[in-house]
């Protein structure tokens, strides 16, 4: 497809199970970025990749996140041993560019509930 | 740390006319760029507007207009003739010098369009 593409687009959970959330980037983005938005608040930065690598890993809230990206291309985001505080959208974007002026393109999200 | 401020939850506008969404920022990097996204109910998260800081003149696309306001700190979104289709949430973003274009978004403000 032309866009950002995630799956699942929801997924329901009981707690303390595992979870994998993933993001297709647009084709040739080398910059692909995971956000959480919590309902009715903002964008949370979770991590970064630069290629197959993440220079900055520094928003994943704790060690239960993790995220790899294979093949410059798709990225997977797990959580493990889910919480209900883990309930969020997560949105996934990728950008052409990882420089200063490059316009992100985002997917629409992956709605995650912990019951 | 840099910061995104939009003190406004929610705003109301009539149809065709303009309004403006606030925003203000906070950082001590000279070099930085201030975004504006929208999300409509669906989700997905639509670029609107960039401007860089060293920009002399405002940025303009179509309906959207950013006032920049420098010694301010602030980037306000004006729509103008507002529609229908505007209702959303507008998010104000920011990304500086060497942040990999991580973005940094505010609370976001809730925007409804009256016919």
């Amino acid at each position: 497809g032309a866009g950002v593409s995630q799956s699942p687009s929801n997924k329901v959970t009981e707690k303390g199970k595992d979870v994998e959330l993933r993001c297709d980037p647009i084709s040739g983005h080398t910059a692909l970025y995971w956000y959480r938005q919590r309902l009715g608040q903002g964008l949370e930065f979770l991590i970064y990749f630069q290629g197959n690598s993440a220079p900055d890993k520094s928003g994943l809230p704790s060690d239960r996140f993790s995220a790899e990206r294979t093949g410059e291309s798709v990225s997977t985001l797990t959580i493990q041993r889910t919480q209900q505080e883990d309930s969020a959208v997560y949105l996934c974007a990728s950008s052409l560019n990882p420089g200063f002026y490059g316009e992100l393109f985002f997917g629409e999200g992956s709605r995650l509930t912990v019951l | 740390a840099q910061k995104i401020t939009q003190t406004q939850p929610g705003m109301f506008v009539q149809e065709k006319e303009a309004v403006t969404l606030d925003c203000t920022y906070d950082t001590s990097d000279p070099s930085y760029g201030l975004f504006w996204y929208k999300q409509p109910s669906s989700g997905e998260m639509i670029f609107l507007i960039y401007q860089g800081s060293y920009d002399q003149q405002n940025a303009t696309e179509g309906r959207y207009s950013l006032n920049f306001q420098k010694a301010r700190k602030s980037a306000n979104l004006v729509i103008s003739a507002s529609q229908l289709g505007d209702s959303a949430m507008y998010f104000c973003a920011m990304t500086y010098n060497n942040a990999g274009n991580m973005l940094t978004f505010g609370g976001g403000t809730r925007l409804m369009v009256k016919p």
